[in-house]
């Protein structure tokens, strides 16, 4: 039963267009929701986050955006670069000490030069 | 520089054998994770300590045992009960498990491949 879902398996976009990668989530639980970038045999890298009490967080390039009562989260780039060409992990976790993160399947972006 | 190391990057072993993934963080973060990772899946967590000389069972434990000796090593150890060890193996670690401290942070991931 997967709680957290990423829908796509993979985007391709121009070169300075936008990219927006989706993510789904059924856990009403769910309290916070991070990004995470990965190349190929290397572990992922934290990208950005927001809480649930925010519907939008930005840091340069990259947006995250969270629809609570949709239970979707998106995470836009702006504008592509090849160099973001990777897979993409959309992560959750819930409230407590033992709260623990749940990882979606990942999306594979290819920015096109 | 800070950091999780894991070691080596690649690793063959023969079916039947126990293998032990290492994984070394001087961050000084209290809590530290395990995932495998399959193709097309994503991350799935094996085990987690939240401090030292104590750890739980994540979502696929069977198979795998791990200890928390110190608070920068978290070691793995595949048993030859896990029936498809073939897999990418990720450590990670938190600085803490209060809500101020969401962020995990990976190391570059072992790669075994059971013959």
């Amino acid at each position: 039963d997967q709680q957290v879902k990423q829908n796509s398996p993979s985007l391709s976009v121009q070169e300075g267009r936008i990219s927006i990668l989706n993510c789904d989530y059924t856990n009403s639980m769910f309290d916070y929701f991070l990004w995470y970038k990965k190349y190929p045999a290397e572990g992922p890298t934290f990208l950005i986050s927001i809480s649930s009490i925010k519907d939008k967080n930005e840091d340069g390039r990259f947006t995250v955006f969270l629809n609570k009562s949709a239970k979707h989260l998106s995470l836009h780039i702006v504008p592509s670069q090849p160099g973001d060409s990777a897979v993409y992990f959309c992560a959750a976790m819930g409230l407590g000490a033992n709260s623990k993160l749940t990882f979606g399947k990942g999306i594979t972006l290819s920015v096109r030069p | 520089d800070g950091g999780i190391t894991q070691s080596p990057k690649y690793l063959f072993r023969k079916e039947g054998q126990n293998v032990t993934l290492s994984c070394e963080q001087n961050l000084n973060h209290d809590a530290m994770y395990w995932y495998r990772q399959d193709p097309g899946q994503g991350l799935r967590l094996i085990y987690y300590s939240q401090i030292v000389n104590d750890f739980q069972k994540g979502d696929i434990a069977e198979g795998y045992s791990v200890s928390r000796e110190k608070k920068e090593s978290f070691p793995l150890t595949v048993t030859s009960a896990q029936k498809n060890p073939t897999a990418f193996y990720l450590c990670a670690s938190r600085k803490g498990t209060s809500g101020n401290y969401n962020e995990q942070f990976f190391g570059p991931g072992t790669r075994l491949t059971v013959l």
